[in-house]
């Protein structure tokens, strides 16, 4: 199947700084991406939708000027977490489709945020 | 928000067994995906149904969709230790573009050795 990274796969930051996760998709052009968060033994939930070129749009809830998504090319879209506090601690995951008639999602292996 | 209820919430079984696990979802869909993720992992995926279909392989996994009662269910046969994981269904819909997937609750599986 496809493959997704996510950089970086742990960070460890302080309250009030900003974080950036990168997702890319390395061997399909993603043309829409998905931002999900997962907090421990819990499933996952969606926190936006990025098609490439256009803003992002946020589910209901998560603050678009706190979680920065930028979906610049066809491989690439990044997440920022700004002014982070210990509450946004969280596995964040991407998923990236090329929008074929599979539908099929193709997830990253996530990154493990943890504000102290 | 999630649609999906998964059920059992978990699963504890002897290696050899097969493992049951069942979703149920509220609305309309055109797919529906299941995927395992091992502890603090990614998402693997596993097998994707289509709404006009009923049953599907692959594998040890056996996957069915009941539309009309909004259920599906994965049945794992003769499970191995290295089945250990959370099992997640995800529904796929296509109204207004909307194209993100909307996960259940998970079932968290561990098979004995």
């Amino acid at each position: 199947g496809a493959v997704v990274s996510q950089h970086p796969s742990r960070v460890i930051c302080k309250s009030g700084t900003s974080v950036k996760i990168e997702c890319r998709s390395l061997d399909f052009q993603a043309t829409t991406m998905f931002w999900y968060r997962q907090f421990p033994k819990q499933s996952l939930m969606l926190m936006a939708t990025s098609n490439e070129g256009s803003k992002a749009t946020y589910e209901q809830g998560v603050e678009k000027d706190k979680f920065l998504i930028n979906h610049a090319s066809l491989t690439l879209s990044t997440l920022t977490v700004t002014s982070a506090h210990p509450e946004d601690s969280s596995f964040y995951i991407c998923s990236g489709t090329s929008g074929g008639l599979t539908d099929t999602q193709y997830f990253g292996p996530g990154t493990r945020l943890t504000v102290l | 928000s999630q649609q999906g209820e998964e059920d059992p919430q978990a699963l504890s079984i002897q290696e050899g067994e097969n493992a049951t696990m069942n979703c149920s979802y509220k609305t309309s869909i055109n797919n529906l995906q299941w995927y395992r993720q091992n502890s603090g992992r990614g998402l693997v995926h596993l097998i994707l149904i289509r709404s006009n279909e009923r049953e599907k392989h692959s594998g040890r996994l056996r996957v069915t969709l009941d539309t009309s009662k909004k259920s599906s269910s994965l049945l794992i046969t003769a499970s191995r230790a290295a089945d250990t994981a959370s099992y997640f269904c995800a529904t796929g819909h296509m109204d207004t573009g909307r194209r993100a997937l909307t996960f259940g609750s998970g079932t968290r599986l561990q098979v004995q050795p």
